[in-house]
Order: structure tokens, then C-alpha cells, then sequence
């Protein structure tokens, strides 16, 4: 079982829709968490960081469920320049300072 | 300011041959890490250093793989004898050094192995 599990999609959504991708993780003793875009053929950049108490900005809600090992990312009125891929990335744990990455999921908003 | 610069962006390597990938972080940044990403993957850990101090490499898959940061800025990733599956894109990330702190990516090298 990977450390990091995400469903690779693609989720192919209207633009205004509302989508959720989880990502659940197998170490209990991570310690923080974040949500990164990837556009094709381009590095990652940090979308949010996810706090326990959940967080948003803008139209981005992040959640953490620290009982069940998931994160959630949340996106409200999608628009077109939303298409890319969302990786979900944990670190720490256990004295490791390693970031773990899952494979990402794929959102194409479509008009 | 500067990025996190890689060169080459792209590189062609007939197999068995030696290449070596170069990653210039953001100035100041004391964390630097290596990843290997695969078409339709996330990034894959290789190595990380903090400074000049190479703290973790259990992600390098063998022992072609060898990565430097000798005076804790410019990093080198080397492989040796090039292999077919090497082929991918190999990022670098620098960061402050803080678990909780954003890790700041390079546009990465593509390396094909022919």
C-alpha cells in the first residue's frame, strides 16, 4: 500500500461545478500537509497548506481528518483555468522529514 | 527574485552513458531536495541535504545514482551508466527547512535514455 493514495481521476467537470478529491495516508504521526498544482509539462507550486482546524482561500477549501488519515480539497465555482493535476503531499512522521507525494489527480473543467 | 533554477532542461542520453543534472536553489535556502517524477506520477523522493550535509539518500534507486551539495548551495544530481528506465523528470525543490514550509520547485530536467 503506497503511503500516499489519491484516485488519479480525471474527474471531467462543468465550469461553476463543485469538485472534492481526497487523499488519504498511512503514517499517523505526519505532520503537516499540503495541497500542489501541477499543470502539464510544468514543476508543482503550492496551492495551500492544510491545517487542522481546515482553511480556504478563495474558492479552495482544505480539510485534514486526522482520525481517518485524509485530507480534502475542496473547489467551488471551477473554472477553466482550474484544469490540472492536484497532488496531495505529507511529510514527517516518526522523525522522517521526508515529503511524500501521491500520484496526483487530474481535473479537467470543461466549458 | 531567482527561482530554482535546473539545467539542462533537457537532456538526451544514449544508454550507459554519464550525465549530470545541475540545480541551482533559491539564495538562503538550507533545504534542498532531489525527486524523480514518471509520466502520470507524483514526484518520487531521491535524496535530500540540508546545507552541504547529504542527511537522507534512500530514495536513490542504486548505486549509479549520486548526488552533491559541497558547499551547500548548487546541487549535482549524477547517473551513471544510463539505463532506459531512468528515463523521467528529475525536479528540484529548495525550501527554508521547516517541515511546515513551502518547498519551491524548478522546472525539472528531462532526461530520455535511448
Amino acid at each position: 500500500r503506497k503511503e500516499v493514495e489519491q484516485d488519479p481521476g480525471p474527474f471531467n467537470v462543468p465550469e461553476g461545478a463543485t469538485v472534492a478529491f481526497n487523499c488519504t495516508y498511512s503514517n499517523s504521526a505526519s505532520q503537516s500537509f499540503f495541497w500542489y498544482r501541477q499543470d502539464c509539462r510544468k514543476e508543482p507550486k503550492l496551492l495551500m497548506s492544510v491545517y487542522s482546524s481546515g482553511n480556504e482561500d478563495g474558492r479552495f477549501t482544505a480539510q485534514l481528518n486526522r482520525a481517518s488519515q485524509y485530507i480534502s480539497l475542496l473547489i467551488r465555482d471551477s473554472k477553466l483555468s482550474d484544469s490540472a493535476t492536484y497532488l496531495c503531499v505529507v511529510n514527517g512522521g516518526g522523525g522522517s522529514y521526508i515529503p511524500t507525494f501521491g500520484r496526483g489527480t487530474s481535473l479537467i473543467v470543461h466549458p | 527574485g531567482a527561482g530554482v533554477s535546473q539545467s539542462p532542461r533537457y537532456k538526451v542520453a544514449k544508454r550507459g552513458q554519464d550525465v549530470a543534472l545541475r540545480c541551482d536553489p533559491i539564495s538562503g535556502h538550507v533545504s534542498l531536495f532531489w525527486y524523480q517524477q514518471a509520466l502520470g506520477q507524483g514526484p518520487e523522493f531521491l535524496t535530500y541535504f540540508q546545507n552541504e550535509a547529504q542527511l537522507d539518500k534512500s530514495g536513490l534507486p542504486s548505486d549509479r545514482f549520486f548526488a552533491e551539495r559541497p558547499e551547500g548551495s548548487v546541487s549535482t544530481l549524477k547517473i551513471q551508466r544510463t539505463q532506459q528506465e531512468d528515463s523521467a523528470v528529475y525536479l528540484c525543490a529548495s525550501s527554508t527547512g521547516n517541515l511546515y514550509n513551502e518547498q519551491f520547485f524548478g522546472p525539472g530536467t528531462r532526461l530520455t535514455v535511448l
